[in-house]
């Protein structure tokens, strides 16, 4: 079974500055996959990024990268020169080679002051 | 441009009454998904589906059943629906590419309220 959390629920960002954005996860497989899914007010999630676990190499999508430890289980978001459409909820999630079935964190709200 | 569409934003329904909640996909895809999304709770897979009337159950099935008789559209049914299903309903589908997980794409969600 997978496990994903995220222990903070809400987060604030200056609009330009640098966020970290937590998550650590549990899997017994050693072929699975992580990501991140931003949810905005209106609802409708989108994926902002993602990461194969085989690959050491951290995923980056312009302003959003990642920060991949393995060993120790965590995969934290980073988002650059934060904006105010970055406010959102966002979600962690994983993923094993074999399905498609995700399991996600509980979500973080994160919120950008103008 | 991807698309995946849910036949309500928001349904208020009664207890007991019988709910029907549609998602369509118009990009092929074999996987379906819904979840339901709580605060503090994130999302919870209920069913997915991998094909054509195929169904599994997800982590939290009870009180649901599922239908897909058609590749684009994938059902999501309460029975008899209780005050314990207000919730949001999102679905999902994904492409079934060997060997790389393809990303999901969501629904804008079903705000449903049962009363």
């Amino acid at each position: 079974a997978q496990t994903v959390t995220q222990s903070q629920p809400e987060m604030s960002v200056q609009e330009a500055e640098t966020v970290t954005l937590s998550c650590t996860y549990d899997t017994s497989e050693s072929d699975y996959y992580l990501f991140w899914y931003k949810q905005p007010p209106s609802r409708q999630m989108i994926l902002v990024i993602r990461q194969e676990a085989y690959k050491q190499q951290n995923a980056t999508e312009n302003r959003f990268s990642v920060n991949f430890q393995k060993a120790a289980k965590s995969f934290s978001l980073k988002i650059s020169d934060s904006q105010l459409g970055d406010a959102a909820m966002y979600f962690c999630a994983s993923a094993t080679g074999a399905n498609s079935k995700l399991t996600f964190g509980k979500g973080i709200t994160l919120s950008v002051r103008p | 441009d991807v698309k995946v569409t849910q036949s309500s934003r928001y349904l208020v329904k009664r207890t007991g009454e019988k709910v029907f909640l549609e998602c369509v996909q118009d990009m092929d895809h074999e996987n379906m998904f819904w979840y339901r999304q709580d605060p503090g709770l994130g999302l919870r897979l209920i069913y997915f589906s991998y094909d054509v009337k195929m169904k599994e159950k997800g982590d939290i099935p009870e009180g649901y059943s599922v239908s897909r008789e058609k590749k684009e559209r994938f059902s999501l049914i309460l029975e008899s629906a209780s005050t314990n299903q207000t919730s949001m309903y999102l679905c999902a589908s994904s492409s079934k590419t060997s060997g790389i997980m393809d990303e999901q794409f969501f629904g804008p969600g079903t705000r449903l309220t049962v009363l």
